[in-house]
């Protein structure tokens, strides 16, 4: 079993749409969660970090996170074209992320 | 500020050649990470450093890599002799690395524009 779990997609979702992307991980240990966009041939960058259960929120982007279920999500709400990536999900502990392999996401316009 | 940089942003060679990968982190940062992405592996954490000194090292595929960070701003990635199964972009990424508690926690980790690797 992999340590980051995602669903490699595509997931294809309508302009304005929400799009849910999620993530399950093994490790009980994980202090620190995140999601970061990878546009194709370029690096990843942060969109969201989580520390806590709960939902937190940044203009259109809503991370959950629940540690029970071992359970991180992302929504994006009003899905647009140029939110079209891979969405990876990493999770951190003692210093260091482990990544999932990512979802690529579609928003046609 | 600049950023993370790499060089060189692409590098084609033949099998058997020497590679060396280098990256500046953005000032400041304590930790310092290189990534090997591939389609089929994914995103792997390779080494990472913190204040210089090798943490952890488990991901280095095989005694061929090395790595190494003289001072808190340049770290090389050395790949000796280099095969076709090398080929991947290899990231470089930085961290701020705070202190909470007493244990380090993983912060954003800043990455590099990468460096597409070519094995022939």
């Amino acid at each position: 079993q992999k340590e980051v779990e995602q669903n490699s997609g595509p997931l294809s979702v309508p302009e304005g749409a929400i799009a849910s992307l999620n993530c399950t991980y093994s490790d009980r240990g994980s202090q620190s969660f995140f999601w970061y966009r990878q546009y194709s041939g370029k690096s990843p960058e942060l969109i969201m970090s989580i520390y806590s259960n709960g939902d937190k929120e940044d203009g259109r982007f809503t991370a959950q996170l629940n540690k029970a279920s071992q359970y991180v999500s992302l929504l994006i709400r009003d899905s647009q074209p140029s939110d079209s990536a891979t969405y990876l999900c990493a999770l951190g502990n003692a210093g260091k992320s482990t990544f999932g392999d990512g979802t690529t996401l579609t928003v046609k316009p | 500020d600049a950023g993370v940089i790499q060089s060189p942003r692409h590098e084609v060679t033949e099998m058997g050649q020497e590679v060396t990968l280098r990256c500046k982190p953005i000032s400041g940062h304590n930790s310092l990470f290189w990534y090997r992405q591939t389609m089929m592996r994914g995103l792997e954490l390779l080494i990472y450093f913190n204040n210089n000194v090798p943490i952890d090292d488990s991901g280095m595929p095989e005694d061929r890599f090395s790595a190494k960070m003289p001072n808190a701003s340049f770290s090389t990635l050395k790949i000796q002799p280099s095969e076709p199964r090398d080929s991947a972009v290899y990231f470089c990424a930085s961290s701020p690395d705070r202190l909470a508690g007493g244990l380090s926690s993983t912060d954003t980790q800043y990455f590099g524009p990468g460096t597409r690797l070519t094995v022939l």
